[in-house]
Parts: structure tokens; C-alpha cells; sequence
């Protein structure tokens, strides 16, 4: 089954960018999504298709994906952005959804 | 507005059979493409795909839970229904449902609140 990989925490200072990684063997070729889940509440797509931003979701937030990498990037961070993020993607093989770890960013 | 909101028992005994409802508003289950996603997350885990249904009755199931997973929908009630057999402690979770829009690459843009479901006896 397909693997999704993710750093367990992340921390920045407010202003600066955080990169939070999904690592998956060549995930540069699917499409991966990104969603932010805050203590107690559903989790929020805040990127889908690698670099696309559901309406609502900040231009601070943007993303890139290639290789065996796929980055969701956080520039001039602020404190309400401290969250868990979950990488996912669809398993054409497996017709199966696949979710990474989860990384927790903490907001210095 | 879009909502999805799941129901069911809050407290399964061990071995019993869970059945949990989604029922979606705002948007039709009979919609070409359209699905819904059942995940779960236990205290302080990841969140965990269990299954998925679009309106051409196509499905798909965890491997791992596969056995013990049946997801159904009855587009007249605007439901989407999964039930699990067998459950057991470990199985304690809040349990999420979720729509998969059509052409957006299997992602899902609405959540419902979600329902914590613990196996106890």
C-alpha cells in the first residue's frame, strides 16, 4: 500500500515561512492535498491539487509537488496557523485514499 | 450551504455492530462524480481513510478494515451509511464523513463535525 511521510512537528517563528513535507515514492506524479485541523475541530482543506487554494484559504498559503516531495508552504506564519496538517492523496492502484501522519506546527 | 453531519450511538459494547449516518445537505448525493468519505481519527492519532461511495454506486474500502466495513447511500434520504462489525476498543474514534467533489482529484472540501464513538463494556 502506498506510504505517505510526514516530519512529526514543525516549528517556526511568527513572520517567517514554514514548509511542512510529504514524502511518498514518485508522489511528484499524483495529486496531493493538504488540510489543517485545529484542537477539537474537523480538519480544513487548505490545498488541493498539489497548488490550488479552496476559496477562503489565505494567499500566504501555497504548495508544490515533485519528485518523492510534496511541500505546503506557510509564508509570514501567525500564531492562528499553529495547527496539525495532513497531506493525502489517491491510490490509483489501490482505489484507495491515503492520509500521511500529520506534522504539528507549533508557532514560536 | 453545504453540511454533512454524522449520527449514531456515542457507546458500543465490544463485538457489537456500529452504524453511523451521514446526511449531507446543500448538495445531491445523485450529482455525477459526487461522493462521500468515511475517516476516522482516534484520540490524539492521524486521521485513517475507511471508505468511499460516488452517486454511480462505486465504492472503495480500507484494506485493512475491508471485512468489517459496508458503506451504502440512499440518495432520497440524502444519506451516506457505514457500518462496522465487530468493534472493538481499539476502534474508539471520532468519526468523520466528508464529500469528495466531483474533478478535484479525490479531495474532500466539506467535513462534518464529527462523532466520537467509544468501544467499552
Amino acid at each position: 500500500s502506498y506510504v505517505l511521510t510526514q516530519p512529526p512537528s514543525v516549528s517556526v517563528a511568527p513572520g517567517e515561512t514554514a514548509s511542512l513535507t510529504c514524502g511518498g515514492n514518485k508522489i511528484g506524479g499524483k495529486p496531493v492535498h493538504w488540510y489543517q485541523q485545529k484542537p477539537g475541530q474537523a480538519p480544513v482543506l487548505v490545498m488541493y491539487y498539489d497548488s490550488a487554494r479552496p476559496s477562503g484559504i489565505p494567499e500566504r498559503f501555497s504548495g508544490s509537488n515533485s519528485g518523492h516531495t510534496a511541500t505546503l508552504s506557510i509564508s509570514w506564519v501567525e500564531a492562528v496557523d499553529e495547527a496539525d496538517y495532513y497531506c493525502q492523496v489517491w491510490d490509483s492502484t489501490s482505489d484507495h485514499v491515503v492520509f500521511g501522519g500529520g506534522t504539528k506546527l507549533t508557532v514560536l | 450551504q453545504v453540511t454533512l453531519k454524522e449520527s449514531g450511538p456515542v457507546l458500543v459494547k465490544p463485538t457489537e455492530t456500529l452504524t453511523l449516518t451521514c446526511t449531507v445537505s446543500g448538495f445531491s448525493l445523485s450529482n455525477a462524480r459526487m461522493g462521500v468519505s468515511w475517516i476516522r481519527q482516534p484520540p490524539g492519532k492521524a486521521l485513517e481513510w475507511l471508505a468511499h461511495i460516488f452517486s454511480n454506486d462505486e465504492k472503495s474500502y480500507s484494506t485493512f478494515l475491508r471485512s468489517r466495513l459496508t458503506i451504502s447511500e440512499d440518495t432520497s434520504k440524502s444519506q451516506v451509511v457505514l457500518t462496522m462489525t465487530y468493534m472493538d476498543p481499539v476502534d474508539t474514534a471520532t468519526y468523520y464523513c466528508a464529500r469528495i467533489p466531483p474533478g478535484r482529484g479525490y479531495s474532500t472540501d466539506y467535513w462534518g463535525q464529527g462523532t466520537l464513538v467509544t468501544v467499552s463494556s
